[in-house]
């Protein structure tokens, strides 16, 4: 188990550049998430999928943001038309449904990616 | 609502105990979490507990929970400077599907 990874760990681009970040979660986790998180602050919620179904998605996720994972394990996260406020680290984070009895919904994550927008 | 806060600064000295608190809002949550995460790293779970319960422990660190007043704390038994990190605070929501995050407190050991 070689836990959740994240590639690029650092990535920066020009304003109005497109991003694509991409996430393998833990082999056996069926849940992925992905969350924003600035300095300073704690991780906020992006969205969430259940195999490949995206089940929920913030209000912070504008139409810039889209999120996938077509077949169930890795997952994407693009930003087109970075802007400054895009500015973040994006932190992806797997579960397991099954664990829920056993750990709760205990989702692990990754080292993040670092964007910087100039 | 979801909300939850933790104060933002504690400073400790080595060897003493710290205690980092923290409260929540959503009275259906059913784990609530401390993760720890270092400097540019992602973040590292270290304990959770079940709403059921009141009181984890695990090796140097003890879990409270007091569900009647959403207050949930972390006590770390003789801190080391290696214990220097942000504490986060989190309760999972909506059957488990959300995890809501605090803005975290920043344990500084002097040594």
């Amino acid at each position: 188990d070689t836990g959740v990874s994240q590639d690029p760990r650092h990535k920066i681009t020009k304003r109005g550049q497109n991003v694509t970040f991409r996430c393998d979660p833990i082999s056996e986790h069926n849940r992925l998430y992905w969350y924003r998180q600035t300095l300073g602050q704690g991780p906020e919620f992006l969205t969430y999928f259940q195999n490949e179904a995206q089940l929920e998605k913030s209000r912070l996720l504008s139409d810039r943001f889209s999120a996938e994972r077509p077949k169930g394990s890795f997952s994407t996260l693009e930003i087109q038309r970075t802007e400054q406020g895009d500015s973040a680290m994006y932190l992806c984070a797997s579960s397991s449904s099954w664990d829920h009895g056993s750990s709760g919904n205990t989702i692990y994550f990754g080292e993040g990616s670092w964007l910087t927008v100039v | 609502g979801e909300d939850v806060e933790q104060s933002l600064f504690l400073s400790v000295r080595e060897g003493d105990s710290s205690v980092i608190n923290c409260t929540y809002t959503d009275s259906s949550s059913t784990y609530l979490y401390w993760y720890k995460q270092e400097p540019g790293a992602g973040l590292q779970l270290l304990t959770y507990i079940f709403s059921n319960m009141d009181m984890k422990q695990d090796q140097r660190l003890t879990v409270l929970l007091n569900k009647k007043d959403k207050h949930l704390s972390l006590r770390i038994a003789d801190t080391q400077t290696g214990d220097s990190a942000i504490y986060f605070c989190a309760e999972s929501i909506g059957g488990g599907f959300k995890t809501i995050f605090g803005a975290g407190t920043r344990l500084f050991v002097k040594a």
